[in-house]
């Protein structure tokens, strides 16, 4: 009964490439959540997402920023030219519908900008 | 924009006290409020949850307590263990009957020995 699975755990990215982060959540959710936590801070609400559906991107950066979850497969945070400022962790969690008791979050993807 | 005011940012309990973090909140689609565990280096972890057709939920030494009039529930450690050490988040439903909850900015608890 595999939980949300994240990857990669640990991201590299040099500024300008393209960071892809992935979530697969748990079995019979349909509903995906995108965070960002900075070192010593909480998390930050990016994007709410159903199965090919952006339900909420009220937290998403205008630019550089998207994200998807498509009929088959994970669900896909995209960052594009990335910039030292997106170094962060980032989290996914996933429910069922009404998410409302209780979100699963993955273990996160540590993203690092050099 | 809905927030979710959390107290305190940081707290530091000696090893067999209580820990009590506390939460308020403005107008919810329903009433439902969970806490989350976060340890260093991982994700939060859904710890304890009160649906509000009772005051207080008591799991092992992990209790909430929820004051509907003042929109402020609290969670309460017992008998706090170094394990406790951790980031605690409240949470509560979006008023947008939306399926989000808005999350508290954490408490970073630290149990000393």
């Amino acid at each position: 009964n595999a939980g949300v699975m994240q990857n990669p755990r640990h991201l590299v990215r040099r500024r300008g490439q393209e960071a892809r982060l992935r979530c697969s959540p748990m079995k019979g959710h349909s509903h995906v959540y995108w965070y960002r936590q900075l070192p010593e801070e909480g998390l930050k609400f990016m994007v709410y997402l159903q199965k090919e559906n952006i339900i909420d991107e009220s937290g998403m950066p205008k630019e550089r920023f998207s994200a998807e979850f498509p009929k088959e497969g994970p669900s896909i945070l995209r960052i594009q030219q990335v910039v030292r400022g997106d170094s962060a962790a980032y989290f996914c969690a996933s429910s069922p519908p009404s998410g409302l008791y209780g979100y699963t979050f993955g273990s996160g993807t540590r993203l690092t900008v050099v | 924009q809905q927030q979710v005011k959390q107290s305190p940012q940081s707290l530091i309990v000696q090893k067999g006290g209580i820990s009590i973090i506390n939460c308020a909140y403005e107008n919810t689609a329903f009433d439902y409020f969970p806490w989350y565990q976060q340890f260093p280096g991982k994700g939060p972890a859904l710890l304890i949850a009160i649906r509000p057709d009772v005051s207080e939920k008591k799991e092992g030494r992990f209790t909430i307590s929820f004051n509907k009039s003042a929109k402020q529930f609290s969670l309460h450690i017992m008998d706090s263990q170094p394990g406790d050490s951790a980031t605690y988040f409240c949470a509560a439903p979006s008023m947008n009957r939306d399926d989000k909850i808005i999350f508290g900015k954490g408490t970073r608890l630290h149990i000393l020995p």
